[in-house]
């Protein structure tokens, strides 16, 4: 089965930096991807998502990802995180039913004032 | 919008009693998945199902079984709930086999099992 892969188990930024959230995924064909954030005691939320064409997607919040097929990642971007910006947030791969979706361990993130 | 309701949002439960979890989505999507949440785990899969009467097991299935007997609901089963079984468990929804779609979830069901 598919798999993900966050390496990144907590990270501190300040705010008005840019950020970089890693994700690496296991898929022997070309994979659905998607970026989900979770505040503290809220539900899961969409980011973003890839299914083909364009390999640099724009999400909700200012947030981006880009697939690299050769490096097999599916990196979270953003130029200028906000304090409010402060969750945790899972990167997940499902196969081509998009019937089989798994998670990474997620990457917390705290921004620093 | 999308709604996906799961029936309790905090549980207790004793050690060995049968516990059911639930789930109803409204949007007629034919994938609906249960993954138990843990810090420093993320989520992970216990079961999903594609049709009605159809499952299949995710990384952690141990444990666990599900029914799927109408086509909006999804339930989760703990045969002989044991205390390695608490946790926030998560149940979602999404379209099958069609691109540009994503899972929704619901709020979650914080089990605790004493």
């Amino acid at each position: 089965a598919q798999s993900v892969t966050q390496p990144d188990i907590h990270i501190t930024v300040s705010e008005g930096a840019s950020l970089e959230l890693r994700c690496n995924y296991s898929y022997g064909a070309t994979p659905y991807l998607f970026w989900y954030v979770q505040s503290p005691g809220q539900g899961l939320q969409l980011l973003l998502k890839y299914f083909s064409g364009d390999t640099l997607v724009q999400g909700i919040k200012g947030f981006e990802a880009e697939f690299k097929r050769s490096q097999s990642s599916f990196n979270l971007r953003k130029p200028s995180v906000h304090w409010s910006d402060a969750a945790e947030y899972f990167c997940a791969v499902a196969n081509y039913n998009n019937n089989d979706m798994r998670f990474g361990a997620g990457t917390r993130l705290t921004v620093k004032p | 919008d999308v709604k996906v309701t799961q029936s309790s949002r905090y549980l207790v439960k004793r050690t060995g009693e049968k516990v059911f979890l639930e789930c109803v989505q409204d949007m007629d999507h034919e994938n609906m998945f249960w993954y138990r949440q843990d810090p420093g785990l993320g989520l992970r899969l216990i079961y999903f199902s594609y049709d009605v009467k159809m499952k299949e097991k995710g990384d952690i299935p141990e444990g666990y079984s599900v029914s799927r007997e109408k086509k909006e609901r999804f339930s989760l089963i703990l045969e002989s709930a044991s205390t390695n079984q608490t946790s926030m468990y998560l149940c979602a929804s999404s379209l099958l086999g069609t691109m540009n779609t994503e899972a929704f979830f619901g709020q979650g069901t914080r089990l605790t099992v004493v």
